[in-house]
């Protein structure tokens, strides 16, 4: 079975802070997405990236592919209190491996 | 333009009754998914189709599970009979894979569903 494990499961900052969520597998992926989902809400597509190495930036959020595929990360600068939401990243393998998400709590 | 739509966006029913869940994919789009999202396993592949033929229905938790898409625009999830274990969040999402597009899904709202 193709797993996407994501750490931390849990994240409670304080606004401005910084912090990064990983995305790891065994399995290498064609390409690879990160959604962002608000309570009531589904998921929404932040991000595709496709490279190996490949860092791509949105506002303050940037994405980073691992150079064989298998990972990403997303770092988040002084973090705001829009960002709290649960981050899923999901693997493309012809069908989408989906992670468990990261729920995010920036505090004010 | 509009998004997915999905229908009811809450339901409540007691074990035992039938439920219908729809779906209205964003138009243009050729592959509809339907996900099962809770707390302990995530979000869960049910059912995929590619231009209205179901190509993948593995996630499907058992017979009394059931998916249609009479055509490009409207599909529906079944549940006959319900049981207390399948409430969730039920989300139907769409993408189009054509011209090497890289399989990103547009979600819809989602249907709370709590079986009594």
């Amino acid at each position: 079975t193709q797993l996407l494990e994501q750490s931390p499961q849990f994240l409670s900052i304080q606004e401005g802070e910084n912090l990064t969520v990983y995305c790891n597998s065994s399995s290498v992926f064609s390409s690879l997405q990160w959604y962002r989902q608000e309570p009531g809400e589904g998921p929404v597509l932040l991000v595709t990236v496709v490279t190996g190495g490949e860092v791509k930036k949105l506002k303050r959020l940037t994405f980073q592919f691992g150079d064989a595929r298998k990972d990403s990360s997303l770092h988040i600068t002084a973090a705001q209190t829009g960002d709290t939401g649960l981050y899923l990243c999901a693997g493309d393998t012809r069908k989408l491996i989906w992670g468990l998400g990261t729920s995010l709590a920036v505090n004010p | 333009d509009a998004g997915v739509i999905q229908s009811p966006r809450h339901e409540v029913t007691e074990m035992g009754q039938e439920v219908t869940l729809r779906c209205k994919p964003i138009s243009g789009h050729n592959s509809l998914f339907w996900y099962r999202q809770t707390m302990m396993r995530g979000l869960e592949l049910l059912i995929y189709f590619n231009n209205n033929v179901p190509i993948d229905d593995s996630g499907m938790p058992e017979d009394r599970f059931s998916a249609k898409m009479p055509n490009a625009s409207f599909s529906t999830l079944k549940i006959q009979p319900s049981e207390p274990r399948d409430s969730a969040v039920y989300f139907c999402a769409s993408s189009d894979n054509r011209r090497g597009r890289y399989n990103e899904q547009f979600f819809g709202p989602g249907t709370r569903l709590t079986v009594l």
